[in-house]
């Protein structure tokens, strides 16, 4: 089966740091990669994508590159600000007739001190 | 605004006591489902439907039900809720599924 594997937590940083959360994944077929955040009291929002190897999603300064030989998506930005903390999940699809379901890793809380 | 709604926000109540927590999307999405959070598990989908009349079981659909009669709703259903789906539910919808969801505020259900 699918499973996402994302590293313990929380996180914590002081503002301008680098951040770096890892994510491996096993998978059957081929799947396409997610990160997704969730900001206190919310829902999730999608934060960036691949969905296919050596891609790499960007978005707000984040970026995540996705390697298939080391079946990994590991979430990077280079300074962080005290709005980035949050928990993120990373989260995969494999489709097919499970189109649309997401396989989410456990979450890794984040916290940004000025 | 293309939101997705859930309700109630916060939930108490008691053990066996039928509820329910409604899901409403403004998008005309295809896809909906429902997850639960709990702390070191991240979510876990409990059900989801591919279209109106359709609907599937996920990876934890025990002590729950769904419906889809009309495009917009998919209520969640606890006939009779017990201590252990105390938890934070969050519906999502999507157009067509493949990844990227768009997620209620969330519903946090205590079970006493």
């Amino acid at each position: 089966g699918n499973s996402v594997t994302q590293m313990e937590g929380p996180v914590t940083l002081s503002e301008e740091a680098f951040l770096t959360i890892n994510c491996t994944y096993t998978a059957t077929g081929y799947p396409s990669l997610f990160w997704y955040v969730q900001y206190p009291g919310e829902g999730l929002q999608l934060l960036l994508k691949a969905t296919k190897a050596d891609d790499k999603g960007s978005n707000k300064g984040f970026e995540a590159t996705y390697r298939k030989e080391t079946t990994s998506f590991h979430l990077e930005k280079g300074s962080v600000q005290v709005s980035d903390s949050a928990v993120y999940f990373c989260a995969l699809s494999t489709g097919g007739t499970s189109y649309g379901k997401l396989t989410f890793g456990q979450g890794t809380i984040l916290t940004v001190h000025p | 605004e293309a939101q997705v709604t859930q309700n109630p926000r916060y939930l108490i109540t008691v053990t066996g006591k039928k509820l329910t927590v409604t899901c409403s999307q403004n998008m005309n999405h295809e896809y909906m489902s429902w997850y639960r959070q709990d702390p070191g598990l991240g979510l876990r989908q409990i059900y989801y439907s591919m279209n109106v009349e359709v609907t599937d079981k996920g990876d934890v659909p025990e002590g729950y039900k769904v419906s889809r009669k009309e495009k917009r709703n998919f209520p969640l259903i606890l006939e009779s809720p017990s201590p252990n789906q105390t938890s934070l539910y969050f519906c999502a919808s999507s157009p067509q599924g493949g990844g990227k969801l768009f997620f209620g505020s969330g519903t946090q259900l205590s079970v006493l």
